[in-house]
């Protein structure tokens, strides 16, 4: 049982415009939601992250909507540009002084091509 | 110098054979982890490691043997694996704090 789902495997958009990257979760317990990317070869790096009291946190281009009510989240990358071609993943956890394991649930991941 | 570094990058073995995958932080984080991504699935947690204390361990199979002598370093030694553990074995470090893992780039692992 999928617990963090990213249903589009992959994403197409053109250089300038805004990609938005979609993320649904199934256990309301997350309190703590994270993207990371992934560049073929290398290990995911963390991206930005939201808190459970927050709906929304900005950083430059990117920023990250967080829906509790309908337990979806997304992130939004404008202006695109060539380089944030990705595969790009949600991720969500439930804190430790929530009876949770900080442990780290993600989903399969959205391919991301940014074209020129 | 990267924070997490793993080695090898690439592994071919058989089936019958022992090997080891090494992680090394120097982020001066207390927790560890080993992360498995296959093909078209999710990432998978398999182990995590809190001051050198096994914490997490997820339900994996125990030809995967961890170990982690200190807080900078982190074994995975792998015995009669099969074909269908083939897969990126990610290793990643935190603070002690939910969340920002800071990723190795990880050992292609290939089983024949």
């Amino acid at each position: 049982d999928q617990q963090v789902k990213q249903n589009s495997p992959s994403l197409s958009v053109q250089e300038g415009r805004i990609s938005i990257l979609n993320c649904d979760y199934t256990n309301s317990m997350f309190d703590y939601f994270l993207w990371y990317k992934k560049y073929p070869a290398e290990g995911p790096t963390f991206l930005i992250s939201i808190s459970s009291i927050k709906d929304k946190n900005e950083d430059g281009r990117f920023t990250v909507f967080l829906n509790k009510s309908a337990k979806h989240l997304s992130l939004h990358i404008v202006p695109s540009q060539p380089g944030d071609s990705a595969v790009y993943f949600c991720a969500a956890s439930r804190s430790l002084w929530q009876g949770g394991s900080e442990k780290l649930v993600f989903g399969k991941g959205t391919k991301l091509t940014v074209n020129p | 110098e990267t924070g997490v570094t793993q080695t090898p990058r690439h592994l071919v073995m058989g089936m019958t054979n022992k090997k080891s995958l090494k992680c090394e932080q120097h982020l001066g984080h207390n927790a560890m982890y080993w992360y498995k991504q296959s093909a078209k699935k999710p990432l998978e947690l398999m182990f995590v490691y809190n001051f050198k204390e096994q914490t997490e361990n997820n339900s994996v199979p125990s030809r995967f043997s961890p170990e982690c002598p200190n807080s900078s370093h982190l074994f995975l030694h792998l015995h009669t694996l099969q074909p269908e553990d083939s897969a990126l074995y990610l290793c990643a470090s935190s603070h002690n704090r939910a969340g920002e893992l800071f990723f190795g780039e990880g050992s292609r692992l290939t089983v024949l």
